[in-house]
């Protein structure tokens, strides 16, 4: 158990709909990552947020959004939805306290798996 | 963008050490250089981490030349539970926040 929860564990929803995912980091971590991973494919990163704050954007659609609250929680909110966006979704915390953010080791979530009808 | 190189695939058999590569130009000279490890449907998970020379811990070592631009995790005598995809993961010399991640090697050990 890594620490990360995230929900729901499962999403079954029609394309054109719009979805919220949550992850609650570990407690005192204050970044938070999220990552798409699409069927036998490698990770892509979508964003980053630091306390509060978006700190770096990877391959996110505009279709998507994120953002995390002052407990630290955050939500990725996934809009009109495509077949194409059925995939596993990953949280994943770190400390982060100084630059380099590689330093710093990611604790991943056990995901919520997004099924697009 | 930094970017990086791994192989598709491997194979090997119990009992084997396993060497897997992963090539990486521009990276950031004070980053560090970390291993994951991913079954299926699960999140990924840590194994190691360096910035230079050699590291080693329980599970793996990790090999970093003094250029850089490469890394070499080692899993010494491998058994079947180590059949997973290692991913490396790396930061960009053009951000201090911006994380690259390798596609992944799926590593199959046979009995």
């Amino acid at each position: 158990d890594s620490g990360v929860t995230q929900t729901p564990k499962h999403l079954i929803t029609a394309t054109g709909q719009r979805v919220t995912l949550r992850c609650s980091p570990r407690s005192g971590d204050l970044s938070v990552y999220w990552y798409q991973q699409s069927l036998d494919q490698g990770l892509q990163f979508l964003i980053q947020y630091y306390n509060g704050e978006e700190r770096a954007k990877g391959n996110i659609l505009e279709r998507f959004s994120a953002q995390q609250f002052p407990d630290l929680h955050s939500e990725l909110n996934l809009s009109s939805l495509e077949l194409g966006d059925s995939a596993l979704y990953f949280c994943a915390s770190s400390v982060d306290l100084l630059a380099p953010i590689t330093r710093y080791e990611q604790y991943f979530g056990p995901g919520t798996r997004l099924t697009v009808t | 963008l930094a970017k990086t190189t791994q192989p598709i695939s491997m194979d090997s058999y119990e009992g084997q050490e396993v060497n897997i590569t992963c090539s990486h130009n521009n990276i950031a000279t004070n980053d560090y250089i970390t291993w994951y490890q991913q079954f299926p449907s699960q999140g990924p998970r840590f194994i190691i981490q360096g910035y230079k020379t050699k590291v080693t811990n329980e599970v793996a070592s990790l090999f970093i030349p003094a250029d850089r631009k490469s890394s070499t995790l080692s899993l010494p005598r491998v058994s079947l539970s180590d059949t997973a995809v290692y991913y490396c993961l790396v930061g960009d010399r053009g951000s201090n926040y911006q994380l690259i991640w390798g596609a992944g090697t799926k590593l199959i050990i046979k009995p």
